[in-house]
């Protein structure tokens, strides 16, 4: 099966934006959902089909795709932004295994 | 709203056995698959084992198959997971979540929309 890749880590100040990129040579078959995890507490779903939110995300919140390349992108950062976020899709082949991305830190300078 | 609620976790020696569940309220729960996903100290997330929602098809990760069994009671509205031979790589924060999909002419895709907030398990002498 294929990976994803993230960048372990990204840092922006306050009001600026973030943009998280995970690349996979299969993303461009393939639909990808975020999650973003604070300390201690469960993942919790942020972008789903690329590109749409859930209710009751921020609309601050939006994914987009671009050949092998997906990227969570983050508007107007906030303190509490601060999390891991981690990207998700599926073989190519078969539903399962579910793949994550390594996840990247985002700091908020 | 949905609630996921793990119980289970503990100490463990390697090679032993462990049985974790998954209380769940809010859903209509037999209509979803539901998904157990780990978490290592200081880690990413990792997808372990997923079972339909009348528990007649799983699916696991190479690193637990023949080790893990889920399985689930739809009347009692709980997920489970069998865990034996228990490796010290088995410790982690274990999730289980509730799981959306659908197919496109090109593929299918699974993804979680709720989470529990986990159980610690920790495989040590």
């Amino acid at each position: 099966s294929y990976e994803l890749t993230q960048p372990p880590s990204v840092s922006v100040s306050p009001g600026q934006t973030a943009r998280i990129t995970c690349s996979g040579d299969a993303l461009p078959n393939q639909h990808a959902f975020w999650y973003q995890q604070k300390p201690g507490q469960a993942p919790v779903l942020v972008i789903y089909k690329d590109s749409e939110r859930p209710s009751g995300i921020p609309e601050r919140f939006s994914g987009s795709s671009s050949g092998t390349t997906v990227t969570l992108t983050i508007s107007g950062v906030q303190a509490g932004d601060e999390a891991d976020y981690y990207c998700q899709s599926t073989d190519t082949i078969d539903p399962y295994p579910v793949l994550f991305g390594g996840g990247t830190k985002l700091t908020v300078l | 709203e949905v609630h996921l609620l793990e119980s289970g976790g503990g100490l463990v020696q390697p090679g032993g056995s462990l049985r974790l569940s998954c209380a769940a309220s809010g859903l209509t729960f037999s209509t979803y698959a539901m998904t157990w996903v780990r978490q290592g100290p200081g880690k990413g997330l990792e997808w372990v084992s997923t079972i339909s929602g009348r528990g007649g098809s799983t699916y696991y990760a190479d690193s637990v198959k023949g080790r893990f069994t889920i399985s689930r009671n739809n009347s009692k509205k709980t997920l489970l997971l069998q865990m034996n031979s228990l490796r010290a790589e088995d410790t982690a924060v274990y999730y289980c979540a509730k799981e959306l999909g659908y197919c496109t002419s090109i593929s299918c895709f699974r993804y979680f929309d709720s989470w529990g907030q986990g159980t610690l398990v920790t495989v040590s002498s």
